[in-house]
């Protein structure tokens, strides 16, 4: 069975840093991209960063330089460090795996993803 | 301000047919395929559709999808109290200030 498992989530002051953690199982983890998805409190969808399986990496303008996502593949898991955290960056944070569509082009979708992690920053 | 503009509400009685609208621009819908997510409050988001009309084994052919230049569409037919839920539109943006994917900002579909 396919799954992501999500850990890490926590509440941290403004300012601060927290390292989110998500497992993968039941697919060969190194032939996928994957992401980091977040949802704030009463809010929609909003994606956080990519990491491809040759290491690039792809951030919204709002993290970027401060957030990053990695991977281990011999742990078969990606991270997302964040740090100088915001109150804006409270939400849920999901892990989620990009497939690719079977056409000539390299065109990908968002096919799994976990149940989710909660981050607060409050003071 | 999201990305993508979708009606944050839609509304049907069971059995009928809601639509639910997607606009983008060039560098997302016009350029990549789209996909549809259902959420529902606390619980891991799922594909309904991908790349446009595409549906996932195990996802029931009530749901489908189609796009148009830079505008898609999610169409439920024979609606069920079940479907309530949020529904979001996904692309991958080639945005030359950052690629990545873009959602839109969900629509929330009320069963009557």
């Amino acid at each position: 069975e396919v799954q992501l498992v999500e850990s890490g989530g926590d509440v941290v002051q403004p300012g601060g840093s927290l390292r989110l953690s998500c497992a993968a199982s039941g697919f060969p983890f190194s032939t996928y991209s994957m992401n980091w998805v977040r949802q704030a409190p009463g809010k929609g969808l909003e994606w956080v960063a990519n990491i491809k399986q040759d290491g690039r990496e792809y951030y919204v303008d709002s993290v970027r330089g401060r957030f990053t996502i990695s991977r281990d593949y011999a742990k078969r898991s990606i991270y997302l460090q964040m740090n100088t955290m915001r109150v804006e960056d409270t939400a849920v944070y999901y892990c989620a795996r990009e497939r690719r569509i079977p056409t000539p082009i390299n065109y990908y979708y968002i096919d799994v993803w976990g149940q989710g992690t909660t981050v607060t920053v409050s003071s | 301000q999201s990305v993508l503009t979708q009606p944050p509400s839609a509304s049907g009685t069971p059995g009928q047919r809601v639509t639910i609208s997607c606009s983008g621009g060039s560098s997302n819908i016009g350029s990549n395929p789209v996909n549809w997510y259902q959420h529902l409050p606390g619980t891991a988001p799922k594909v309904l559709i991908y790349s446009n009309n595409q549906r996932p084994s195990g996802v029931p052919d009530r749901f489908s999808g189609s796009k148009s230049g830079t505008s898609a569409s999610l169409a439920i037919s024979g609606l069920q109290s079940e479907d309530e839920a949020d529904y979001y539109c996904a692309a991958w943006d080639d945005s030359l200030n950052g690629p990545g994917w873009v959602f839109g900002g969900g629509t929330k579909l009320t069963v009557l």
